[in-house]
């Protein structure tokens, strides 16, 4: 009940194209769901979070959309750029305990 | 800004070996966490800890212990390091049910 699954496990966009990155969750309990990304030779960054009163959530190019009935949340890039190109990895929390990360997705923008 | 520090970005050891990783951060965060990466294995929780000298098990702790003295401090031990704990290792912070800061890892190879 603590998993979360995360798809595709690699994506190839094209620049200018949308990526999609999607993740469910079994446990109702959860109220945070960021989404990290992570640079080669780099840690995960915080890149956005949605908390489950809101369905969507916009930061430039980057948007969380959140289906709470589905148990679904997924991360849109649009216009992907080149630069977009690392591992995302969504998770979701329940209180003051640890994250639960999905297993990632390696994305490719492909010029 | 935040900053989470580990004490080497590559470690090369020997199996049998104790292994000690380091991770220092600089906001005053209650919360610390280690991970291990491993490609297609997403994010693993090795050990957390909420305060100091409190530690509490992730997902994966089996071959591994942990120390927390100090608030800024929490240190990961492989107490005889095999080939299976080659991995990268990850140290990230928080406050409370906030955003997770992440270190820059360190690439452990166990021969």
């Amino acid at each position: 009940q603590q998993q979360v699954k995360q798809s595709p496990q690699s994506l190839i966009v094209q620049k200018g194209g949308i990526s999609i990155i999607n993740c469910a969750y079994e446990n109702t309990a959860f109220d945070y769901f960021p989404w990290y990304q992570q640079f080669p030779g780099k840690g995960p960054a915080l890149l956005i979070a949605i908390r489950p009163d809101v369905s969507e959530k916009k930061e430039g190019r980057f948007t969380i959309s959140f289906n709470k009935s589905a148990k679904q949340f997924s991360l849109h890039i649009m216009d992907s750029q080149p630069g977009d190109s690392a591992t995302y990895f969504c998770a979701a929390e329940v209180g003051n305990t640890p994250l639960v990360f999905g297993k990632g997705t390696r994305l490719s923008v492909i010029a | 800004d935040v900053k989470v520090t580990q004490s080497s970005r590559y470690l090369v050891k020997r199996t049998g070996e104790k292994v000690f990783l380091e991770c220092v951060q600089d906001m005053d965060h209650e919360n610390m966490f280690w991970y291990r990466q491993d490609p297609g294995l997403g994010l693993r929780l090795i050990y957390f800890s909420y305060d100091v000298k409190m530690k509490e098990k992730g997902d994966i702790p089996e071959g591994y212990s942990v120390s927390r003295e100090k608030k800024e401090r929490f240190s990961l031990i492989l107490e005889s390091a095999s080939t299976n704990q080659t991995s990268m290792y990850l140290c990230a912070s928080s406050l409370a049910g906030i955003e997770q800061f992440f270190g820059p890892g360190t690439r452990l190879t166990v021969l």
